[in-house]
């Protein structure tokens, strides 16, 4: 099955900073979610993009969808240790199937 | 309201045996999903439904079974198992907003070593 383009795929930052990861597709979608997963634990959804363009915030959370529907980012401002975690990306072009097309996931470490 | 439920959270099978992989959900969803989760891959469709008495085949569904008698559960029946099999498993619960698009919950997993 086809998988997004998700980059970088590991990033070590400073406690502080901020981040930047993203999703780059063949296909088109026309929704985009944001899931974090930690070890041991489902993914948890952080933010959903319904719209091409659309920018939306959860907190320190940032997500854009792609003027062109292939292509999505996630911002996270000022990060913080329970930052820690897998993030995924996530694109849907609906179906009777709902099938998400997972990225291969950024792999978050912040250091104090 | 518990959200996505999964159990076992852990199972050691041998090769051959059978089990069942319990999922349900409480927020009167009608679409469900099984994933599997494997390093390197991202998470691949094995089975869905879009209702009660309703299922279909996803990604990869060679070796799964499912059902689907009530809204609130989605079972996942592995009949023989295999090695292959090893895995981690997530059902999900789709919301679908009429007008604004859908979003796909997950439960926290049921990690399966087939020996």
């Amino acid at each position: 099955g086809q998988q997004l383009n998700q980059s970088p795929q590991s990033m070590f930052i400073q406690e502080g900073e901020d981040v930047s990861m993203n999703c780059t597709s063949s296909s088109i979608f026309n929704t985009w979610l944001w899931y974090k997963q930690e070890p041991g634990e489902g993914p948890v959804l952080l933010i959903a993009l319904y719209k091409a363009g659309e920018l939306t915030s959860n907190g320190r959370l940032t997500a854009q969808f792609g003027i062109t529907r292939k292509d999505s980012f996630l911002n996270i401002s000022a990060s913080i240790p329970s930052d820690v975690g897998i993030y995924f990306c996530a694109g849907l072009f609906s179906g009777s199937a709902r099938q998400l097309t997972f990225g291969s996931g950024t792999q978050l470490t912040v250091l104090p | 309201n518990a959200g996505v439920t999964q159990t076992p959270k852990f199972q050691v099978l041998k090769t051959g045996q059978s089990m069942t992989l319990q999922c349900a959900q409480d927020m009167n969803h009608e679409y469900m999903s099984w994933y599997r989760q494997d390093p390197g891959m991202g998470l691949r469709l094995i089975h869905y439904s879009v209702g009660a008495g309703i299922t279909d085949q996803g990604e990869v569904p060679n070796g799964y079974n499912v059902s689907r008698s009530t809204t609130e559960d989605f079972p996942l029946r592995l009949l023989s198992a295999a090695p292959s099999q090893t895995s981690v498993y997530f059902c999900a619960s789709i919301r679908i907003t009429s007008g604004v698009g859908e979003t796909q919950y997950f439960g926290p997993g049921t990690r399966l070593l087939v020996l």
